[in-house]
C-alpha cells in the first residue's frame, strides 16, 4: 500500500527566501506525481504535475523534481513571496490505483 | 473555461438528517472523485467515476454513504442518517480521463458538513 509523507510539516521563512519542500512514497513504481497548495477555506489548486518518465517540471518560480528510484520528490520556491503562504500537498499515483495524498506542508512567508 | 462547481458551499444539519452534495465537473472531463478533509486531517479518498460507473468505492467509509453521476457529468454525494463524526470538508476533483500519465486533477472549492 503506498504511504506519502512529507516534510516538514510546518515551515516560517522570511519573504525572498529560496526554499525546499519535500515528498517522500515507500511504492516507486508510480504513475504520475501532482504537486498542489491549499489555501485556508479553500480548495486544491493543481501546481505541476510530472509523469513516471519525467525528472522535473517548471512554472514560473516553481520547479519540482522527482527521483523514483529513491521515492522522493521536491518542491522548490525561488525568492519566496508572502502570498506563497499556504499548505502544499502532494499526490502520488501508481498505476491502477488512485492518487494518495501527503499529509502536506504548512508554509509560512513573512513579509 | 468554468472549473470544478460544488454545492453548497456550506451546509449544516441535525444529526440524523439526510444530506446531499453535489459536484459538477469540468466539462469533457470523463473522470470524477470525491474527497473527504476533516479537520487537520489529509484527503480520504472516498470514491471515484469514471463516466457513470464507480469502479472504485472501497473509500466509502460506511454503507451510508451512496454517490450517483448521471449523464457522464454531475455528481451527487448522499451521506444518510448524519453523523457528527461526519462533519468535514468534502472534495471534488475532475480529470480528462483515468487513466492517462498526463492528466491532472482539478478540484472544486469543496462543501464544508457541520453535523450539530
Amino acid at each position: 500500500k503506498q504511504e506519502v509523507t512529507q516534510i516538514p510539516a510546518a515551515l516560517s521563512v522570511p519573504e525572498g527566501e529560496n526554499l525546499v519542500l519535500n515528498c517522500s512514497f515507500t511504492d516507486s513504481a508510480i504513475y504520475n506525481l501532482q504537486w498542489f497548495r491549499q489555501d485556508p477555506g479553500k480548495g486544491l489548486t493543481s501546481l505541476l504535475l510530472i509523469q513516471s518518465s519525467q525528472r522535473e517540471q517548471t512554472s514560473g518560480r516553481l520547479n519540482a523534481s522527482l527521483d523514483k528510484s529513491s521515492g522522493r520528490s521536491t518542491l522548490y520556491i525561488a525568492a519566496s513571496q508572502p502570498g506563497d503562504s499556504a499548505t502544499y500537498l502532494c499526490a502520488v499515483r501508481n498505476y491502477g490505483q488512485n492518487f494518495v495524498f501527503g499529509p502536506g506542508t504548512r508554509l509560512s512567508v513573512l513579509p | 473555461g468554468a472549473g470544478v462547481s460544488q454545492s453548497p458551499s456550506n451546509k449544516v444539519t441535525e444529526k440524523g438528517k439526510d444530506v446531499e452534495l453535489r459536484c459538477d465537473p469540468i466539462s469533457g472531463h470523463t473522470a470524477l472523485y470525491w474527497y473527504r478533509q476533516s479537520l487537520g486531517q489529509g484527503l480520504e479518498f472516498l470514491i471515484y467515476f469514471q463516466g457513470n460507473s464507480a469502479p472504485d468505492k472501497s473509500g466509502l467509509p460506511s454503507d451510508r454513504f451512496s454517490a450517483e453521476r448521471t449523464g457522464g457529468s454531475v455528481s451527487t454525494l448522499t451521506i444518510q442518517r448524519t453523523q457528527q463524526e461526519d462533519s468535514a470538508v468534502y472534495l471534488c476533483a475532475s480529470s480528462l480521463g483515468w487513466s492517462g500519465e498526463s492528466y491532472e486533477q482539478y478540484f472544486g472549492p469543496g462543501t464544508r458538513l457541520t453535523v450539530t
